[in-house]
């Protein structure tokens, strides 16, 4: 099976960019890259989604190297509300099914 | 588009109690999986269910089970309950053949058994 990597926890402040990276490896090559928020007693939400190089959307950057072993969810001018729990999830390379989920890294974000 | 919706929101079990969850799943997705998630854990898989039948299924004992109804939408059933079956049980639906790609989740059902 896949194995995900992610730091347990980080701090950062209000007004800064935050980046957490995920180390993947043996995963799916037909599949997507995605990180989720969650927020306690809450369902994981989901944040952005890519494939290889950068994505960005309205709340983040994804990050990809080209051998997809990692990936770098990019946090910009990061608020209170932004303190959560951020898992990555990629696809297993072994099975066409099985997802593996990154341990979480809890974000605490201090004014 | 409703996303998807899971019943109820909390409920409390007295233990050897039986259970059943209820999960409707996004509006166009087949699929869907059942995870369970203790305070302070991730999310740790159970199974999953498409075309009504299990697909695959993760390292929890026969005391859970599901179903998969002809409109996608599923239960989860726990037997037995035990103290440790005290979690947030989150569903999720998807896309046959998708994977993570457009993997959406519910806002989980958060069980207590006293």
């Amino acid at each position: 099976l896949a194995k995900t990597t992610q730091p347990i926890s980080m701090d950062s402040y209000e007004g800064q960019e935050v980046n957490i990276t995920c180390s993947h490896n043996n995963i799916a090559t037909n599949d997507y890259i995605t990180w989720y928020q969650q927020f306690p007693s809450q369902g994981p939400r989901f944040i952005i989604q890519g494939y290889k190089t950068k994505v960005t959307n309205e709340v983040a950057s994804l990050f990809i190297p080209a051998d997809r072993k990692s990936s770098t969810l990019s946090l910009p001018r990061v608020s209170l509300s932004d303190t959560a729990v951020y898992y990555c999830l990629v696809g297993d390379g072994d099975s066409n099914y099985q997802l593996i989920w990154g341990a979480g890294t809890k974000l605490i974000i201090k004014p | 588009d409703a996303g998807v919706t899971q019943s109820p929101t909390h409920l409390i079990k007295t233990r050897g109690q039986q259970v059943t969850l209820r999960c409707s799943p996004k509006s166009g997705h087949d699929t869907v999986s059942w995870y369970q998630q203790a305070l302070g854990q991730g999310p740790q898989f159970i199974f999953q269910y498409y075309e009504e039948e299990e697909r695959q299924r993760g390292n929890f004992p026969d005391r859970f089970s599901g179903h998969q109804f002809p409109n996608y939408s599923s239960e989860l059933n726990v037997n037995a309950l035990l103290l440790g079956d005290s979690a947030l049980y989150l569903c999720a639906s998807s896309l046959a053949g998708e994977l993570t790609l457009g993997y959406t989740f519910g806002s989980g059902t958060r069980l207590t058994v006293v």
